[in-house]
């Protein structure tokens, strides 16, 4: 089955500097790769996600890029605040009869200092 | 909309009980899913269904059952309670995946303790 690898488990940066987590996946067919950030207490909510026919996908502040070759994609926030710091999960879904289950990383530790 | 909804909040029980945790969704979702989240942990799934009658085993299914008579619940029951259970538990939802949307809704969780 699919192994989603994500690193760092912590990252910590000042107010107003970017922050980088990436994620490698095993499974070549995952065709759909999501990132959640989870505050603490709270449900898992979709910030960005990303299809393998994109390279490149870019929201505000974020953005997702994809290497389908070295099967790893990462999170870039710009620009960070306080309120970015949370718990941030990759995933990968495979296309097909996977009906859309989701594999998830280990999880980042985001902390965002004023 | 409601969205995804789960019942209880939080739940105390002692080894060997059994309890059902219910969801539901009010978007019309095919596809259903239960993950568990253990402190400090991803999410693991647990059961999903693909529609009414329909379900299957996801990654960590023994200790759980799951039934799907409606589009709309989706309750995941265990069985013998034990302390290797005591975890926050999700239920998600999302569309089939025919109308362009991936994105999986999930419900605010259930965190159970087995003690």
């Amino acid at each position: 089955g699919e192994n989603v690898e994500q690193h760092p488990s912590t990252l910590s940066v000042q107010e107003g500097d970017s922050a980088v987590i990436k994620c490698t996946y095993s499974d070549s067919a995952s065709n759909y790769f999501p990132w959640y950030k989870q505050e603490l207490g709270k449900r898992p909510q979709l910030i960005i996600d990303i299809r393998s026919n994109v390279g490149e996908k870019k929201d505000q502040r974020i953005a997702v890029t994809l290497n389908k070759t070295a099967k790893h994609f990462s999170l870039h926030i710009t620009e960070t605040q306080p309120e970015d710091s949370a718990v941030y999960f990759c995933a990968a879904c495979a296309g097909g009869t996977s009906y859309g289950k989701l594999t998830f990383g280990q999880g980042t530790i985001l902390t965002v200092h004023p | 909309n409601a969205g995804v909804t789960q019942t209880p909040k939080f739940r105390i029980l002692k080894i060997g009980q059994s309890m059902t945790l219910q969801c539901a969704q009010d978007m019309n979702h095919n596809y259903m899913y239960w993950y568990r989240q253990d402190p400090g942990m991803g999410l693991k799934l647990i059961y999903y269904s693909v529609g009414a009658g329909i379900t299957d085993k996801g990654e960590v299914p023994n200790g759980y059952n799951v039934s799907r008579s409606t589009t709309e619940d989706f309750p995941l029951r265990l069985e013998l309670a034990a302390p290797s259970q005591t975890s926050v538990y999700f239920c998600a939802s999302r569309y089939r995946g025919d109308r362009g949307v991936y994105e999986q809704y999930f419900g605010p969780g259930t965190r159970l303790t087995v003690t």
